[in-house]
């Protein structure tokens, strides 16, 4: 069974990098799944941040391009993405995700954390 | 990018009715539409992949139907369990993916 466990701080100042891990158990992130994140502020629908191929290769929403890094650690079978410059409007629970580029949809969700910008 | 809206916002339902919730996409998207399931302080649960196959282990009363731009997911007979929002998802624009904003499904 493929689980995913989201991990990181959960107060971020305005400005700063959020930065978040997401820990896979189940398979392996080598083996050929896309990783990825969403978020969805409090109250509010969901929105795609971006993926990561096994390879290495990314893609990310446009809206958020320029702040964000999506990353792969296969040794330790884990994925991450940080987000730069923040502000209030990036508090979220931020989920990570693996995609199903076959049949093209979300198929393992964390849990979720909730990241909240304030100072 | 591909623009997704869903209709109705809100729904009020009584367990037992039949329910119909609208996806329409701003360009043609041919079949690749998802819907997915969301109960408060849960992540999204996949229920419906590639328009209207029925994932694994989502019961029957669960179909979608649709394709090019306007797509619906129907719940043949509510349960207590299906008051949830949910949201559709397109995956044509890979890899820039969208969502709904969400029906809210109430009793």
């Amino acid at each position: 069974q493929v689980q995913l466990q989201e991990s990181g701080p959960g107060l971020v100042k305005p400005s700063e990098t959020l930065s978040l891990t997401c820990a896979v158990s189940g398979y392996s992130i080598s083996s050929g799944y896309y990783c990825g994140w969403i978020r969805q502020p409090p109250g509010k629908g969901l929105e795609w941040i971006g993926n990561i191929y096994h390879s290495g290769s990314t893609y990310y929403n446009p809206s958020l391009k320029s702040r964000v890094t999506i990353s792969l650690d296969t040794s330790k079978n884990q994925f991450s993405v940080k987000l730069s410059s923040v502000t209030a409007a990036d508090t979220a629970v931020y989920y990570c995700v693996t995609y199903n580029s076959g049949w093209r949809h979300f198929d393992y969700w964390g849990q979720g954390t909730l990241v909240t910008v304030s100072s | 990018d591909i623009q997704m809206t869903q209709s109705p916002s809100s729904l009020s339902a009584s367990v037992g009715d039949r329910v119909t919730i609208t996806c329409r996409a701003s360009q043609s998207i041919s079949n690749f539409l998802n819907w997915y399931q969301q109960k408060p302080g849960k992540a999204p649960k996949l229920l419906i992949y590639a328009a209207s196959s029925l994932q694994s282990g989502v019961p029957s009363r669960f179909t979608g139907s649709g394709s090019g731009t306007d797509f619906t997911l129907t719940i043949s007979s509510l349960q207590p369990e299906d008051f949830a929002t949910y949201y559709c998802q397109q995956s044509y624009s890979t890899p820039s993916l969208t969502f709904g904003q969400g029906t809210r499904l109430e009793i």
